[in-house]
């Protein structure tokens, strides 16, 4: 699976949108784009995922570069709840032995009241 | 619906005891898969089952670490003669078939004294 870049940190005020950016310049064709997240002391939680066109779902949105080098996670209100490590990951089409997740180091949103 | 369960929560250890580890996948899912998060640090993954098999262990220390996941029951992660180094949270997740869509469960924190 392809290499991901996202900051280390992020800071955000309640009730205001959070725009959290991913590189993945290396992306393959194939390659589907998931995000996830960890609230503290909590295992990571599926956010969202996409492949080419922008996504909405009930807790998030992704869009995607058009040359999908980049991607970006919107929360459209960030909400105390909301502080977690936000991971972003590239997932090439489930293939028999390659099942697993490959996690980086994510991206720690804060959000202040 | 209960998601992945995974059990003990919190388990404590001496060293040079054996620490089991149990994972029940989601109803439906059929793929389970072991990730290790030492403090501060990000997931990484350990073994990838399906029923009965051992998908991938690439991630598994080559020594008294082994994992399970039997026709019947849950799947259980085996840590033998545990170490302080060993002292982590151990998260399983689930996938259906075709490995999209994993849940994860809320983890077991071990600790070696």
């Amino acid at each position: 699976d392809a290499k991901t870049t996202q900051p280390n940190s992020m800071e955000s005020n309640e009730e205001e949108p959070v725009h959290l950016p991913c590189n993945h310049s290396t992306i393959s064709g194939t390659d589907y784009i998931h995000w996830y997240r960890q609230l503290p002391s909590q295992g990571p939680e599926y956010v969202i995922h996409g492949l080419t066109s922008n996504v909405n779902n009930r807790m998030a949105s992704l869009a995607i570069a058009e040359d999908r080098k980049s991607s970006t996670l919107i929360l459209h209100r960030a909400t105390l709840r909301d502080a977690a490590v936000y991971y972003c990951i590239l997932r090439a089409p489930f293939r028999g032995s390659q099942g697993n997740l490959i996690f980086g180091k994510g991206t720690k949103l804060s959000v202040k009241p | 619906n209960a998601g992945v369960m995974q059990n003990p929560r919190h388990l404590v250890r001496r060293r040079g005891q054996e620490a089991r580890l149990r994972c029940s996948p989601m109803k439906g899912h059929s793929h389970v898969y072991w990730y290790r998060q030492l403090p501060e640090e990000g997931l990484k993954f350990m073994v990838y089952l399906q029923k009965e098999n051992i998908i991938d262990e690439s991630g598994m220390p080559k020594e008294r670490f082994s994992a399970e996941f039997p026709k019947e029951g849950p799947s259980i992660l085996r840590i033998q003669q545990v170490v302080r180094g060993d002292s982590a949270a151990y998260f399983c997740a689930s996938s259906p078939a075709g490995g999209n869509g994993y849940t994860f469960g809320s983890g077991t924190r071990l600790t070696v004294v």
